[in-house]
C-alpha cells in the first residue's frame, strides 16, 4: 500500500465547474496535509494546507481533512484553463530525524474551454 | 519567480565531472531541503537540513554529498553520477524543520543531465 494514494487521471472538467481532487494516506501518524499544483517542468507550487479535521478555504480553493477517514481533498470552484497542472498531495509526518513530507502521484487536471 | 533561488537552473556533466548545485533563501528559514524529481514522478526526499545540521538522509547514494554552510545557504555537491541520475533537482525550505505543520517553498529547480 502507497503512503500516498491519488487518481492520476486526467480529469477533465469545463470552465466555470468544479474540480474535486481526492487523496488517502495509510499514516494515522500524519500530522499536516499539504496540496501543491505543478505545472509541466516547473517546481510544485503550495497551494493549501491544513491541519484539523473540516474544511478550510482559500479563494476559490478549498481543502477537507477527515483523519478518521484518512482522506484529504480539495476543491476548485469556477475552474480556470490556467487550472490545468497536476496536483500533489503531501503529507507530513514526524520521524525520528525530523519532519518528513511524502507526496502522492499527482493528479493531473484539464480545464477544457 | 520563488523566494528560494536555485542555480544553476540547468547543468550537463560527464559521469566523471564534480559540480555542485546551489540553492539560498533569504525568508529565515531554518529547515532546508533536497529532493530528486524525475519525469512523471512526485518529488522524492534526499536530504534535510534543520539548523544547519544534516537530520535526515533517505539512504542517498554518497556521489551525492550535501552541504549546509549557514542558514541561507544550502549545496548539493555531485561526483561520479550515473545516467540514471538524470533528474530535476529541487531545493525547499520551512520556517522550522521541528515546528508541526510548516509548509515547504520549493525553488525553481535545477534540471540536471548526465551524459
Amino acid at each position: 500500500q502507497k503512503e500516498v494514494e491519488q487518481n492520476s487521471g486526467p480529469l477533465s472538467v469545463p470552465e466555470g465547474a468544479i474540480a474535486s481532487l481526492n487523496c488517502t494516506y495509510s499514516d494515522r501518524g500524519s500530522q499536516s496535509f499539504f496540496w501543491y499544483r505543478q505545472y509541466s517542468g516547473k517546481s510544485p507550487e503550495l497551494i493549501m494546507s491544513i491541519y484539523s479535521n473540516g474544511d478550510k478555504e482559500d479563494g476559490r480553493f478549498t481543502a477537507q481533512l477527515n483523519k478518521a477517514s484518512q482522506y484529504v481533498s480539495l476543491l476548485i470552484r469556477d475552474s480556470q484553463p490556467s487550472d490545468s497542472a497536476t496536483y500533489l498531495c503531501a503529507v507530513m509526518k514526524l520521524t525520528g530525524g525530523g519532519n518528513k513530507l511524502t507526496f502522492g502521484t499527482g493528479t493531473q487536471l484539464k480545464v477544457e474551454l | 519567480d520563488t523566494e528560494v533561488t536555485q542555480t544553476p537552473k540547468h547543468l550537463v556533466m560527464g559521469m566523471t565531472n564534480k559540480k555542485s548545485l546551489k540553492c539560498e533563501q533569504h525568508m529565515g528559514h531554518r529547515a532546508m531541503y533536497w529532493y530528486k524529481q524525475k519525469a512523471k514522478k512526485p518529488p522524492e526526499l534526499m536530504f534535510v537540513y534543520s539548523y544547519e545540521k544534516l537530520s535526515i538522509n533517505e539512504s542517498v547514494p554518497s556521489r551525492f554529498s550535501p552541504e549546509c554552510p549557514n542558514s541561507s545557504l544550502l549545496n548539493l555537491h555531485l561526483h561520479a553520477l550515473q545516467p540514471e541520475d538524470s533528474a530535476l533537482y529541487l531545493c525547499a525550505s520551512s520556517k522550522d524543520e521541528q515546528g508541526l505543520g510548516q509548509p515547504q517553498h520549493f525553488g525553481d529547480g535545477t534540471r540536471l543531465s548526465i551524459l
